[in-house]
């Protein structure tokens, strides 16, 4: 399998609830993204991982929680979620974290359709 | 803070015209800037992406510019058809992160 893989592609979760959203990416890159796309928004950044390590929170609420086990592998926690957090949810990855080379461009999963009720 | 905007949020043309889309940004120091495009509920596919010493690309049909003077790109597809109906996103690289606007919404009508 290639690029970069998005599960589950649809989740609905009560307020109460508690769900993970996984990302693997088989493109050897080394940094991995979450965005956040809102109805009538524009993508919002919320995590960066590079190597594993995080090294971008953009003021997202502690009921978001990010973890990144390996260079392959993001996942997002979801608990106590509010209806306005329902969104699409993107991961990315690319090369590296930084710099400017051509060669950091970011490749988009196919995202995840949360819908909290 | 890097601001992008699309303009105009939705344009809707017959099959054959010539679509001008257009993006403009706020702070010229950019690294590279990359054109998306996004079918309804599904996820970004990279359609071109223009490196910040460039001035344009072009792939088939799609050719996009980048002014970074003044703050502009334009993405030009030629003889449009039903199967470019998509919302095409504009995004900005600062470094390794991306600014996104909010996109334009094209119908070609058949």
């Amino acid at each position: 399998e290639t690029g970069v893989t998005q599960t589950p592609r649809h989740l609905v979760m009560g307020m109460t609830n508690k769900k993970s959203l996984k990302c693997e990416q088989h493109l050897g890159h080394n940094a991995m993204y979450w965005y956040k796309q809102s109805a009538k928004k524009p993508l919002e950044l919320m995590f960066v991982y590079n190597f594993k390590e995080q090294t971008e929170n953009n003021s997202v609420p502690s009921r978001f929680s990010p973890e990144c086990p390996n260079s392959s592998h993001l996942f997002l926690h979801l608990h106590t979620l509010q209806p306005e957090d329902s969104a699409l949810y993107l991961c990315a990855s690319s090369s590296t974290g930084g710099g400017s080379s051509g060669a950091n461009v970011l490749t988009f999963g196919a995202g995840s359709r949360l819908t909290v009720l | 803070k890097q601001e992008v905007t699309q303009i105009p949020a939705a344009l809707s043309v017959p099959e054959g015209e010539n679509l001008v889309l257009n993006c403009s940004f706020t702070d010229s120091a950019i690294y590279n800037l990359q054109w998306f495009r996004q079918d309804p509920g599904k996820g970004l596919t990279s359609l071109l992406l223009i490196q910040s010493s460039q001035r344009e690309q072009t792939s088939g049909r799609l050719n996009a510019s980048l002014d970074k003077s003044s703050g502009r790109s334009t993405l030009y597809i030629a003889a449009s058809q039903p199967g470019d109906s998509a919302t095409y996103l504009c995004a900005l690289y600062d470094d390794y992160k991306l600014s996104f606007g909010a996109g334009t919404t094209v119908t070609v009508r058949a």
